[in-house]
């Protein structure tokens, strides 16, 4: 079993929407989670860092964190294609990050 | 601007040959790591490291090197007995000890073996 689990999509929505992005992972010693967006032959680009559980919110973006459940979320709220991109998921119990494998996402105009 | 520079962005190596990918950094972190991104496998560790003239290991580091000689540069060799060099290479970086903040990346550098 990996790590961490994400759907690989490809995710496709029509601008506006809400886009609902979501990893799943198998330690429980995780305390550290990121969501990274990635573009075409580009470097990641951090876009949400939680401790622990709960909400984070900024701008469009929320994250979420249930640790009972082992489970993550990214909501982009009124989605532009700009947005358009492969999102990662990240965690770390404080020994090593582990990454998700990406969801492809795009929004069409 | 404070960030992360790698060079170059895109790199031909002959089967054989050792070749070299630069990684600074003037963010003032302490730690910096170097990832290798294929095609549905996400980002695998190769090395990091926490301070200067200091490294470890990662997931993956059979065939390559690196070195920390300043804590702004954390340059990655691909050597030849490296079986599989062709990929994305991304660097990376982080304030305080390893695995516990949030890392930042570079633009990355895409490495293809002719």
């Amino acid at each position: 079993q990996k790590e961490v689990e994400q759907d690989p999509g490809p995710l496709s929505v029509p601008e506006g929407a809400i886009v609902s992005l979501n990893c799943t992972y198998s330690n429980s010693a995780f305390q550290y989670f990121m969501w990274y967006r990635q573009y075409s032959r580009k470097g990641p680009e951090l876009l949400m860092y939680t401790y622990s559980s709960g909400n984070k919110e900024d701008g469009r973006f929320t994250a979420q964190v249930d640790k009972s459940s082992k489970y993550i979320s990214l909501f982009i709220r009124d989605s532009q294609p700009s947005d358009s991109a492969t999102y990662l998921c990240a965690m770390s119990s404080g020994n090593q990050f582990y990454f998700g494998t990406g969801t492809s996402l795009t929004v069409i105009p | 601007d404070g960030g992360i520079t790698q060079s170059p962005k895109y790199l031909f190596r002959k089967e054989g040959q050792n070749v070299t990918l630069s990684c600074e950094q003037n963010l003032n972190h302490d730690a910096m790591y170097w990832y290798r991104q294929d095609p549905g496998q996400g980002l695998r560790l190769i090395y990091y490291s926490q301070i200067v003239n200091d490294f470890q290991k990662g997931d993956i580091a059979e065939g390559y090197s690196v070195s920390r000689e300043k804590k702004e540069s954390f340059p990655l060799t691909v050597t030849s007995a490296q079986k599989n060099p062709t990929a994305f290479y991304l660097c990376a970086s982080s304030i305080g000890p390893p695995f516990r903040n949030e890392q930042f990346f570079g633009p990355g550098t895409r490495l293809t073996v002719l």
